[in-house]
């Protein structure tokens, strides 16, 4: 069974630092992977999605990797911003389980000015 | 185009009660998620529909009912709310064939039952 770990749990950094998040799932039999944010009290927005074919994709300031022999992905944000305090989760599309997305716990990430 | 909505946004019920969560898609997609999200647990999968007409049975679908007469739109019951069910609740929806597109999910319903 498809399982999702995301670590840290949380992260405070400055603002200006470039970071990386880390997401690890335990079966390669993965559709894609798709990276979320969450504000609190709100609905989770999607940032990033990739293929199990790809090896990265990009959007502004975001760049995730994917690494679908190692079960790893990770979220590269350049030049964090207050604004870019939220909590991010990576969920992968598992084959096995009939294409249902499976989602890690979050990182809750903290940028402070 | 206002993607994937929820209502109500807040609710307390108290335990025995029962209330219907509904979502509506305004995308034309196919498949249709409920999850609910509760602190140490993250997302779990209700049930979830791959066309009109059609559910199915997620992770956690003791105690919920769902029907989905229409495509736009889908329909969380809560038949006799207990405490256990207090959580926020996110509806998700996904193009046809669309295992290889993005998940969309709608802003969520806070429910307290005490």
């Amino acid at each position: 069974k498809q399982e999702v770990t995301q670590i840290p749990a949380a992260l405070s950094v400055p603002e200006g630092e470039n970071l990386v998040l880390n997401c690890s799932f335990t079966d390669s039999a993965i559709y894609n992977l798709q990276w979320f944010r969450q504000d609190p009290g709100k609905g989770l927005t999607s940032l990033l999605l990739i293929q199990s074919s790809q090896r990265e994709q990009t959007s502004g300031r975001l760049n995730a990797s994917l690494d679908k022999s190692s079960g790893r992905s990770t979220l590269y944000i350049a030049a964090s911003q207050p604004g870019d305090s939220a909590t991010y989760l990576c969920a992968v599309r598992a084959i096995d389980q009939g294409g249902k997305l499976i989602f890690g716990q979050g990182t809750e990430l903290s940028v402070k000015p | 185009n206002a993607g994937v909505t929820q209502t109500p946004k807040f609710r307390v019920l108290k335990t025995g009660q029962s209330m219907t969560l509904l979502c509506a898609q305004d995308m034309n997609h196919e498949y249709m998620y409920w999850y609910r999200q509760d602190p140490g647990m993250g997302l779990r999968l209700i049930h979830y529909s791959v066309g009109e007409g059609t559910t199915a049975k997620g992770e956690v679908p003791d105690g919920y009912n769902v029907s989905r007469l229409k495509k736009q739109n889908f329909l969380l019951g809560l038949e006799s709310a207990a405490p256990s069910q207090t959580s926020v609740y996110f509806c998700a929806s996904l193009a046809g064939g669309g295992l290889f597109y993005e998940q969309y999910f709608g802003p969520g319903t806070r429910l307290t039952v005490t």
